[in-house]
């Protein structure tokens, strides 16, 4: 039973234009999400994080958006890099250290 | 300063056999985790070591695994008689000590295990 889904396995994006990561969860007890970034033969690490009590989260090129009615969540790169190309993770938690982790989302950026 | 370090990066090893993995987190980090990533799925929580708390070991698969974390610092994360569906990659995290369980989780870059 998976609580954390990330639908799609990859996911094509031209350089320089806007990459859209989305993320579904089933367990409403979620309140704090994180996405991670993952690049071959090295661990995930730590990209942005957003709580249940807000929206919206921005940092830089990256914005996490959280739509609680939906149980959805997405992250936008823009304007998107060759160096933004990794394996994308969602991973949320219910107020503890146990984070649940959607499969990735592979991104590759074409120059 | 360093990072979260593990060893072997690679271990190949037939079904039978008892393997050990062993994770060096970020010096002064309280709370470590080992994770296992099985190919095409999420990272699948095993175990957390907070301080001196007993551990929370509620994500082991089956008695076959183990994990110690000896003075607070390095863990070891043992696996006996090994059966093919333990091959996967073995995460381990490590995050500062602070409130809350929200912090962020440093991880190192996985030992593969692949078991024929």
């Amino acid at each position: 039973d998976q609580q954390v889904k990330q639908n799609s396995p990859s996911l094509s994006v031209q350089e320089g234009r806007i990459s859209i990561l989305n993320c579904d969860y089933t367990n409403s007890m979620f309140d704090y999400f994180l996405w991670y970034k993952k690049y071959p033969a090295e661990g995930p690490t730590f990209l942005i994080s957003i709580s249940s009590i807000k929206d919206k989260n921005e940092d830089g090129r990256f914005t996490v958006f959280l739509n609680k009615s939906a149980k959805h969540l997405s992250l936008h790169i823009v304007p998107s890099q060759p160096g933004d190309s990794a394996v994308y993770f969602c991973a949320a938690s219910r107020g503890n250290y146990q984070l649940i982790w959607g499969a990735g989302t592979k991104l590759i950026i074409k120059p | 300063g360093a990072g979260v370090s593990q060893s072997p990066s690679n271990k190949v090893t037939e079904k039978g056999k008892d393997v050990e993995l062993r994770c060096d987190p970020i010096s002064g980090h309280t709370a470590l985790y080992w994770y296992r990533q099985s190919l095409g799925q999420g990272l699948e929580f095993l175990i957390y070591f907070q301080g001196n708390s007993a551990p929370d070991k509620s994500g082991l698969p089956s008695d076959r695994f183990s994990a110690e974390r000896t003075g607070g610092s390095v863990s070891t994360l043992t696996i006996q008689r090994t059966q093919q569906e333990d091959s996967a990659v073995y995460l381990c995290a490590s995050s500062p000590p602070s409130s809350g369980g929200r912090d962020t989780q440093y991880f190192g870059p996985g030992t593969r295990l692949t078991v024929l």
